[in-house]
């Protein structure tokens, strides 16, 4: 049993279709984060939460909407998408946040296709 | 801003060869964590080795060392031996105190 695991592994979802990706650490980690993953681009930073608090959103359209019900599940709803919201959606967590010798520990990740 | 840049999309190497993979970064940190991550076909994101800025010494692990240039802002990735398990997108990571900032990616392909 991997660290991190992510359901759904792939998703299909039209624009008007209401989905959730769910995320579950098993590392007895405080820091959870959602990762966009695009083809030929960076890694985008999404969410974060430390402690089931949230401490980042990084300018995320309103469409992606976080839960953190503890520090071992994270969820990320989806409403209203857009085709260019396909990607790969990557979960991870860490021991503490904004401790730079904290490394993340990723999951297998969503596979969202908008269509 | 924090800004990685991974200049080599795409890589091959040869079963058993050695590979050096790219890396640079901009900050105007002085403390500061240094990663390869690995993601192979199945996605997950594998951590490789990392490096803290403050250490002069180059991180190692197994087959995988780095050659960190700090006055260069430089943080290569060396695969000695390669196998054919090597093969996947390998990518440059940057953290001094928040999240992870990431370079866009190496996708590194071993040959028999």
């Amino acid at each position: 049993e991997t660290g991190v695991t992510q359901t759904p592994r792939h998703l299909v979802m039209g624009m008007t279709n209401k989905k959730s990706l769910k995320c579950e650490q098993h590392l007895g980690h405080n820091a959870m984060y959602w990762y966009k993953q695009s083809a030929k681009k960076p890694l985008e930073l999404m969410f974060v939460y430390n402690f089931k608090e949230q401490t980042e959103n990084n300018s995320v359209p309103s469409r992606f909407s976080p839960e953190c019900p503890n520090s071992s599940h994270l969820f990320l709803h989806l409403h209203t998408l857009q085709p260019e919201d396909s990607a790969l959606y990557l979960c991870a967590s860490s021991q503490g946040f904004g401790q730079g010798d904290s490394p993340l520990h990723f999951g297998n990740g969503t596979r969202l296709t908008v269509t | 801003a924090q800004t990685v840049t991974q200049s080599q999309p795409e890589m091959s190497v040869q079963e058993a060869e050695t590979v050096t993979l790219s890396c640079t970064y901009d900050t105007s940190e002085n403390n500061y964590y240094l990663f390869w991550y690995k993601q192979p076909p199945s996605r997950q994101m594998i951590l490789v080795i990392r490096q803290e800025a403050y250490k002069q010494q180059n991180a190692t692990e197994n087959r995988f060392s780095v050659n960190f240039q700090k006055a260069a802002k430089s943080f290569s990735l060396k695969i000695s031996d390669s196998q054919l398990g090597d093969t996947a997108m390998y990518f440059c990571a940057f953290n001094s105190g928040y999240a992870l900032n990431f370079g866009k990616g190496t996708s590194l392909l071993v040959t028999p």
